[in-house]
């Protein structure tokens, strides 16, 4: 078993829906929680960063952090064509682990 | 955001020859530094640690003799894959976390495409 589960998709989505992107982990002793934004052939965007549990809002994405049941989202309100990429959701332990795990990357595509 | 740069972008290279990628974080310095690996469709594998100052730790099945790591300063570090194959070709990333408070946000390079003929 993975330690990051995350569905790969491909999702395709109509412009202006609310998209829903999520990862489960198996290791509670995750404690920093991430996404990042991956179009073709470029590096990874970090777009959000959590400690432990809660939501965090920055403009059009909220992250969510649910540590009992070890489940991660991703939600993006009015989508646009532009957010069509790969998303990875990222973890890692804790403040002196700096390496991190990855989910398999869902690839998202918003039909305009 | 920290910004990482990598160059070069994508390289191509006959089999047998070495090359070479750097890796520099422009506006922080980076003890750490990570590299990864993607094939087509895939996520990330981490390939090494690069550790400023000391040998670089690479994952488990990854040949440290192939895929030589330096870490010559606190803003850069390289990866020479020598000897390289078809096999090898793939698309390279650097990432470097940087510390802000009590958070390490990690920011990634923009990667190497290699190919290797």
């Amino acid at each position: 078993q993975k330690e990051v589960e995350q569905d790969p998709g491909p999702l395709s989505v109509p412009e202006g829906a609310i998209v829903s992107l999520n990862c489960t982990y198996s290791n509670s002793a995750f404690q920093y929680f991430m996404w990042y934004r991956q179009y073709s052939r470029k590096g990874p965007e970090l777009l959000m960063y959590t400690y432990s549990s809660g939501n965090k809002e920055d403009g059009r994405f909220t992250a969510q952090v649910d540590k009992s049941s070890k489940y991660i989202s991703l939600f993006i309100r009015d989508s646009q064509p532009s957010d069509s990429a790969t998303y990875l959701c990222a973890m890692r332990r804790f403040q002196g682990a700096q390496k991190l795990v990855f989910g398999q990357g869902t690839r998202l595509t918003i039909n305009p | 955001g920290a910004v990482v740069s990598q160059h070069p972008s994508r390289v191509i290279c006959k089999s047998g020859t070495s090359v070479k990628i750097e890796c520099r974080s422009l506006d922080f310095q980076a003890t750490t530094m990570f590299w990864y690996r993607q094939f087509p469709k895939q996520s990330l594998m981490l390939m090494a640690t690069s550790n400023e100052g000391s040998k670089a730790t690479y994952e488990q099945g990854v040949e440290k003799d192939k895929f030589l790591i330096n870490h010559a300063s606190l803003t850069l570090s390289t990866l020479t894959v020598t000897s390289a194959h078809p096999e090898d070709s793939s698309f390279y990333i650097c990432s470097a976390p940087t510390s802000s408070g009590v958070t390490y946000e990690q920011y990634f390079g923009p990667g190497t495409r290699l190919t290797v003929t």
